[in-house]
């Protein structure tokens, strides 16, 4: 099947506007995780989902970032009140069971610009 | 807060020459270590992991070295090609939480004919 994928590939917004990032897992991928890659730097975590609920969400730098995955699969990052230090591209990975040892696949990221 | 150091930062290597990529970590609580490689506008990919019962696992071209004691590890890639030039990652679970990869800084391989 389809591996991960990420809509948009690319968004460009304004400072203090709200933005949302969707992904879409592996079909049957119960384990999700969204990672924010900075120019330069390995990707870093944000928040990690078995099924619809957080497990840990203690990655997220503040409360202007909240994520959703209401059914189990499809998830949605969303940034409130956007400042230009969240430029970064947003990656998405599932993988089939729990962490560490399952692999994570890898979307190909959202490219998000804060002008 | 988990702090993994990886190095080289670049790396230029001859076509059939081998790539050494190191990484050293403080604390896990989770003996598994990844290798992710990236391509330019991709997501990063599994290259290779180790489950450390073993102190070396080898996929192909592909080898992980690890030493337990000096918390350390190491990418080999013999016989080094043109298309594995790409940007690779070492990661190291977190001493809290297993759903925590921290990620090296990156090593970007060039690999040149």
């Amino acid at each position: 099947g389809a591996g991960v994928s990420q809509t948009p590939s690319n968004k460009v917004t304004e400072k203090g506007k709200y933005v949302e990032l969707r992904c879409d897992p592996i079909s049957g991928h119960t384990a999700l995780y969204w990672y924010r890659q900075s120019l330069g730097q390995g990707p870093e975590f944000l928040i990690y989902f078995q099924g619809t609920g957080a497990a840990d969400d203690s990655g997220l730098p503040n409360d202007r970032f909240f994520a959703v995955r209401p059914e189990g699969s499809v998830s949605t990052l969303k940034i409130q009140r956007t400042e230009r230090g969240d430029s970064a591209v947003y990656l998405c990975a599932s993988s089939r069971g729990s962490p560490p040892y399952n692999e994570q696949f890898f979307g190909p990221g959202t490219r998000l610009t804060v002008l | 807060q988990q702090q993994v150091k990886q190095s080289p930062q670049s790396l230029i290597v001859q076509k059939g020459g081998i790539s050494i990529i190191n990484c050293a970590y403080e604390n896990t609580a989770f003996d598994y270590f990844p290798w992710y490689q990236q391509f330019p506008g991709k997501g990063p990919a599994l290259l290779i992991a180790i489950r450390p019962d073993v102190s070396e696992k080898k996929e192909g071209r592909f080898t992980i070295s690890f030493n337990k004691s000096a918390k350390q590890f190491s990418l080999h890639i013999m016989d080094s090609q043109p298309g594995d030039s790409a940007t690779y990652f070492c990661a190291v679970p977190n001493t809290g939480t297993a759903s925590k990869l921290t990620f090296g800084t990156g090593t970007r391989l060039q690999v040149t004919l």
